[in-house]
């Protein structure tokens, strides 16, 4: 497959272990977060969403986190499974921008078994 | 099965050689849209459809035309490739509801421009 990116920070985490990614956003207008998991070779997959009404979104093993005041948004996914490796990005959307979702720049994650 | 096909996968030409990689969608969506990825810039829109001949740009705009004359299909149209235009492409597509929007992704086409 092909590397999304050759400056994309990485997060290593020992399978079993519970994994946090983080994404900043900088739009205060924004009402509308989504997470994807991108896999080698692959588009970006949708995982969970949350809206801006909203602090904690609970999925499958994947738990999103909004924190409005510091415009921060967290993915947690639990018991990570060397399936998880893969790339993962946050992306927004505000209502004001029409449909346009603004995504981060990835981070990827390596499971180590 | 409920999908994005775009193609090619894959594409090398040459500068000013006009290209169209297609994008199609089974799920009766009204919302469509391109996107460049390029390493360290993430995903960038191009543009962007809200429904049938209606597109609108997005982020990155240049260099780029698409059409909407079908709601499953949405190609984009390179007249005239440059080098810079090299990156993976994908186009997308969703559907709002109260619960909000999930987009759809295509696999990807990976574009080199000589």
């Amino acid at each position: 497959g092909e590397s999304v990116g050759l400056h994309l920070p990485t997060l290593s985490v020992q399978e079993g272990d519970n994994s946090i990614i983080n994404c900043a956003y900088s739009n205060s207008a924004s009402d509308y977060f989504i997470w994807y998991k991108q896999e080698s070779g692959k588009g970006p997959q949708f995982i969970i969403d949350i809206r801006s009404n909203m602090d904690k979104r609970q999925g499958q093993r994947v738990t999103v986190l909004l924190n409005k005041t510091v415009k921060h948004l967290s993915l947690q996914i639990a018991a990570t499974q060397p399936g998880d490796s893969a790339v993962y990005f946050c992306a927004e959307n505000s209502w004001n921008a029409g449909n346009m979702l603004t995504f981060g720049g990835g981070t990827r994650l390596m499971v180590k078994p | 099965e409920a999908q994005v096909t775009q193609n090619p996968r894959y594409l090398i030409t040459v500068t000013g050689k006009k290209l169209t990689v297609t994008c199609s969608q089974n799920m009766n969506h009204e919302y469509m849209s391109w996107y460049r990825q390029d390493p360290g810039l993430g995903l960038r829109q191009i543009y962007y459809s809200m429904n049938v001949e209606v597109t609108d740009k997005g982020d990155v705009p240049e260099g780029y035309k698409v059409s909407r004359k079908e709601k499953r299909n949405f190609p984009l149209i390179l007249e005239s490739p440059s080098p810079n235009q090299t990156s993976l492409y994908f186009c997308a597509s969703s559907h709002m509801t109260s619960e909000g929007e999930t987009q759809y992704f295509g696999p990807g086409t990976r574009l080199l421009v000589l």
